[in-house]
């Protein structure tokens, strides 16, 4: 079955350390993959994307991500985490031709120690 | 533009009751989708449309129904809310429905049902 995976439901991590969340995903196509951020009582905000060519990307705050094809792998990462950070994560696919529609994965809550 | 916007941001049903998430963009977006978020289950995909007077199932429909009248407005109907319908609503658009573009989200829409 299809299905996006986010193994870590919390992480926590110290500001300044650094930080990736993992996300794999299961399809018989490589999807589209997003990475978006959801603050307390907020909607979500797109981090980042990718559809083709370099497998690593840049998104907005500092994060990137790195599809890894042979993984079935899409991981957030940020080199030093700031308190703001402090947030729900979610994985995301789309497939072309499908309406738009995206697939999420369950989530990680990420807490930042001061 | 006010983006995506839904209201009420809170509600209070009793069950068997029926109510009206009203959603609104000022994108021209012709694609919106609507997402209930429960805790650690991600989003999931109640009902999307592809432009005014179209409209398809998501994943999980049951109990809830939609129409697209004009480009801008998604309402998503509750017909006898049960307390399995306690969720966060999310309306979102995007632009395009090829995948690929950025889902814009609202702020959310609190529901409980007792």
């Amino acid at each position: 079955a299809q299905s996006v995976t986010q193994p870590d439901i919390h992480i926590t991590v110290s500001e300044g350390a650094s930080l990736e969340l993992r996300c794999n995903y299961s399809y018989g196509a490589t999807p589209y993959l997003f990475w978006y951020v959801q603050s307390p009582g907020q909607g979500l905000q797109l981090l980042l994307k990718y559809f083709s060519g370099d497998t690593l990307v840049q998104g907005i705050k500092g994060f990137e991500a790195e599809f890894k094809r042979s993984q079935s792998s899409f991981n957030l990462r940020k080199p030093s985490v700031h308190w703001s950070d402090a947030a729900e994560y979610f994985c995301a696919v789309g497939f072309y031709n499908q309406g738009g529609k995206l697939i999420f994965g369950q989530g990680t809550e990420l807490s930042v120690k001061p | 533009n006010a983006g995506v916007t839904q209201t009420p941001k809170f509600r209070i049903l009793k069950i068997g009751q029926s109510m009206t998430l009203q959603c609104t963009q000022d994108m021209n977006h012709n694609y919106m989708y609507w997402y209930r978020q429960d805790p650690g289950m991600g989003l999931k995909l109640i009902y999307y449309s592809v432009g005014a007077g179209i409209t398809d199932k998501g994943e999980v429909p049951n109990g809830y129904n939609v129409s697209r009248s004009t480009t801008e407005d998604f309402p998503l109907r509750l017909e006898l809310a049960a307390p399995s319908q306690t969720s966060v609503y999310f309306c979102a658009s995007i632009i395009g429905g090829g995948a690929g573009g950025e889902l814009f989200f609202g702020e959310g829409s609190r529901l409980t049902v007792l």
